[in-house]
C-alpha cells in the first residue's frame, strides 16, 4: 500500500547530542511536510519542501534543519537537541499545487531527550 | 497566538447518539477547513473538508458546518460508534509558497463513545 512510513517510531537521545529522523513516501508527492507537536498541543509546521525546494516557518529554530535527496525521502536533522525538542514528529505529504490536495501523514517518531 | 482554537480537550458520549466538535478561529484569509481523525500510533487521517464558500458538507455521518462570521466550524458525527473514538483535530489551510497547502491545527478534542 502506498504510504508514509517514519522511522524510527522512538528516539531516545541525549542532550546536544545531534538526531536525524526519517521519513519517506510511497505515494509521489511533491511536497513532504515536518511538524512538530509537543504533548496536549496542535501539530506545528517546521518546514516543507516543494520539490527540491525547501520552505522553512520563520518561527522554526535554527537548530531544526531538513534534507530532501530525492523525491522519496525527507530528513529532520536536530543539531543541537535541548530538552524542550522532546515531542512528536510527523511527516505529512501532499499532492500540492493546490490548497485542496490532501496531506498524508506517517504515524510520526517520538522523540524523548535526556 | 494561536489561530486555530479547539476550546474542549475531551468529549464523552453516548453510542448512537449524536458528537459535535467544535472548532474557533480567527484568520479570515483561511479559505479551506479540514478536519482530521488520529488514533494512538497512528498519524492524523483526512476526515471530512469545507471550502469557505459553502457553510455545510455532508459525507455519511459525518458532517461539517461552517459559520464563517462566527469565524467557527463544527463536526456532527452521527450516529456515533465507539470506533469513533478518537482524537479530532481540525485544520485551517491557506496557500503559501508555489501552491503548497500549509495547515494550521487546533489543539484536538479526545471522543470518547460510550457503548
Amino acid at each position: 500500500d502506498a504510504m508514509v512510513i517514519q522511522n524510527p517510531r522512538y528516539q531516545v537521545t541525549q542532550f546536544g547530542k545531534p538526531v536525524t529522523l526519517s521519513c519517506s513516501q510511497t505515494l509521489n508527492h511533491n511536497v513532504m511536510y515536518w511538524y512538530q507537536q509537543k504533548s496536549s498541543q496542535a501539530p506545528k509546521l517546521l518546514f516543507h519542501y516543494y520539490d527540491k525546494d525547501f520552505n522553512n516557518e520563520a518561527d522554526t529554530p535554527d537548530n531544526f534543519q531538513s534534507r530532501r535527496p530525492n523525491t522519496s525521502f525527507c530528513f529532520l536533522d536536530i543539531r543541537s537537541p535541548g530538552l524542550g525538542d522532546a515531542a512528536m514528529y510527523l511527516c505529512a505529504t501532499s499532492r500540492g499545487a493546490s490548497a485542496y490536495n490532501e496531506q498524508f501523514f506517517g504515524p510520526g517518531t517520538r522523540l524523548t531527550v535526556l | 497566538d494561536q489561530q486555530v482554537k479547539q476550546n474542549s480537550p475531551s468529549l464523552s458520549v453516548q453510542e448512537g447518539r449524536i458528537s459535535i466538535l467544535n472548532c474557533d478561529y480567527t484568520n479570515s484569509m483561511f479559505d479551506y477547513f479540514l478536519w482530521y481523525k488520529k488514533y494512538p500510533a497512528e498519524g492524523p487521517t483526512f476526515l471530512i473538508s469545507i471550502s469557505s464558500i459553502k457553510d455545510k458538507n455532508e459525507d455519511g455521518r459525518f458532517t461539517v458546518f461552517l459559520n464563517k462570521s462566527a469565524k467557527h466550524l463544527s463536526l456532527h458525527i452521527v450516529p456515533s460508534q465507539p470506533g469513533d473514538s478518537a482524537v479530532y483535530f481540525c485544520a485551517a489551510s491557506a496557500v503559501i509558497i508555489q501552491g503548497a497547502q500549509k495547515l494550521v491545527f487546533g489543539q484536538g478534542t479526545r471522543l470518547t463513545i460510550n457503548p
